[in-house]
């Protein structure tokens, strides 16, 4: 079973501060990691998708991935009122050669709540 | 926006109906989703269509029948459904399959209340 944990929260972070979201999976082959946002009532949004160790940044995101330890993470600094949602964790697993009737999959985290207060 | 388009947004169906749900996608991905989500829970996946054809069911109930008429539309013909399946359900889209970092897009998702 490809399982994907994220800190339930919910986390509650005052405006300005880092917010710090993490996750880990189970499968050591995983190649492809992404963070979704999602607000009450609307689809996932992507935020960020990283795939080497080490850390990607875009604007205030900050992506890390460490594939020995399972772990990948996201900050986001100098949180906004806007930034509260529930922000998803999610691994690609990818079964087999495509050629021989493999396929991948998205497998998401149960999500952590974020408020950010003003 | 996204460029995964879904239709209805919303949808009101008895249990004995049989209706549809529609997605389009005009990003030139070869690969499509079906998603199911209750609230306050993740999405689950519930088929993959790669190249138009179906590779993943995820043990789905046939009450949901999938169809891909070509690679830019993806179907959901629902039948004889229960109220526990009222979720909000994502189409979904990626370039492909078998590449590091496929992304996945998702439309804004098709509100469904069985009644």
């Amino acid at each position: 079973q490809k399982e994907v944990e994220q800190n339930s929260g919910p986390l509650s972070v005052p405006e300005g501060a880092i917010a710090s979201l993490n996750c880990t999976y189970s499968d050591q082959g995983s190649q492809s990691f992404f963070w979704y946002r999602q607000y009450s009532g609307k689809s996932p949004e992507l935020i960020m998708f990283i795939y080497s160790n080490g850390d990607k940044e875009d604007g205030r995101f900050t992506a890390q991935l460490n594939k020995a330890s399972q772990y990948v993470s996201l900050l986001i600094r100098d949180s906004q009122p806007s930034d509260s949602a529930t922000y998803l964790c999610a691994v690609n697993y990818f079964g087999g050669r495509i050629s021989q009737g493999g396929s991948e999959k998205l497998v998401f985290g149960k999500g952590t709540k974020l408020t950010v207060n003003p | 926006d996204t460029e995964v388009t879904q239709t209805p947004k919303h949808l009101v169906m008895g249990m004995t109906n049989k209706k549809s749900l529609k997605c389009e996608q005009h990003m030139g991905h070869r690969a499509m989703y079906w998603y199911k989500q209750k609230a306050k829970k993740p999405p689950e996946l519930m088929f993959v269509y790669s190249y138009e054809k179906l590779s993943i069911n995820e043990s789905v109930p046939s009450r949901f029948s999938p169809e891909c008429p070509n690679s830019s539309l993806l179907n959901l013909h629902l039948h004889a459904l229960q109220p526990e399946d009222s979720a909000l359900y994502l189409c979904a889209s990626s370039q492909g399959q078998g590449s590091t970092g496929n992304t996945i897009y998702f439309g804004e998702g098709s509100w469904l209340t069985v009644v």
